[in-house]
């Protein structure tokens, strides 16, 4: 079973709104990730980060920021949430020196 | 880039038969490729990987192969069972400091 952890699993909120969505995960994994994926459709993958402090850009990170201030979290924070936002956000941890992802549970967001 | 949008393609199989699912990747210098099985509404579950000095790897009803020459990686799972119903995604990472990156998934659909 693993242990990341999303918060919330469900949220809808207006548009123009800031959001935070939280991740945590209490494995001591350094390398974490943050993807959107539309039901039945690709990973993409938003943000990443290599351990305390470090952040990196993925292909969707320009209407999104992150931090990484301590280890086990890793929250995605959307400024100002737009309908083009809809989506499902997934939060994955790997543990050096391994390749296997634990995901969590994802939130479904709804911008209306 | 050109995927978004598309759905993903799907591969039914009778149940018993062997399945094949398989990508092309993008990066010739990825160490590791890995598989990861999606089912409904939960996050995409390791299920084998393979570094890039090996052409073949084996796990319980699961082969990967690699092959380097034409960027190309596949998932046969013997004895297909209808648990097996799923998105299956192929990715790729380095050792170091680079994201995890998810291919384009297929849905294999097991008939009863």
């Amino acid at each position: 079973e693993a242990d990341i952890y999303q918060t919330p699993r469900y949220l809808v909120i207006g548009t123009g709104k800031k959001i935070t969505l939280e991740c945590s995960q209490t494995m001591g994994h350094d390398k974490m990730y943050w993807y959107q994926q539309d039901p039945g459709m690709e990973l993409h993958l938003i943000h990443y980060s290599y351990g305390v402090n470090s952040t990196e850009k993925g292909d969707l990170s320009s209407e999104s920021t992150v931090s990484r201030i301590r280890t086990e979290h890793f929250p995605l924070t959307l400024e100002s949430a737009r309908p083009s936002h809809t989506s499902q956000y997934l939060c994955a941890s790997i543990g050096f020196p391994a390749t296997e992802a634990f995901f969590g549970q994802g939130t479904r967001l709804t911008v209306v | 880039g050109e995927s978004v949008g598309l759905h993903l393609p799907t591969l039914s199989v009778q149940e018993g038969d062997n399945s094949i699912i398989n990508c092309a990747y993008s990066n010739s210098a990825s160490d590791y490729f890995i598989w990861y099985k999606q089912e409904s509404g939960k996050g995409p579950q390791f299920i084998i990987d393979i570094r890039s000095n090996m052409d073949k790897r084996q796990g319980q009803r699961v082969t990967v192969l690699l092959n380097k020459t034409v960027k190309h990686l596949s998932l046969q799972i013997a004895a297909t069972q209808p648990g097996d119903s799923a998105v299956y995604f192929c990715a790729e990472m380095n050792s170091g400091n680079t994201p995890l990156v998810f291919g384009k998934g297929t849905r294999l659909s097991v008939i009863a």
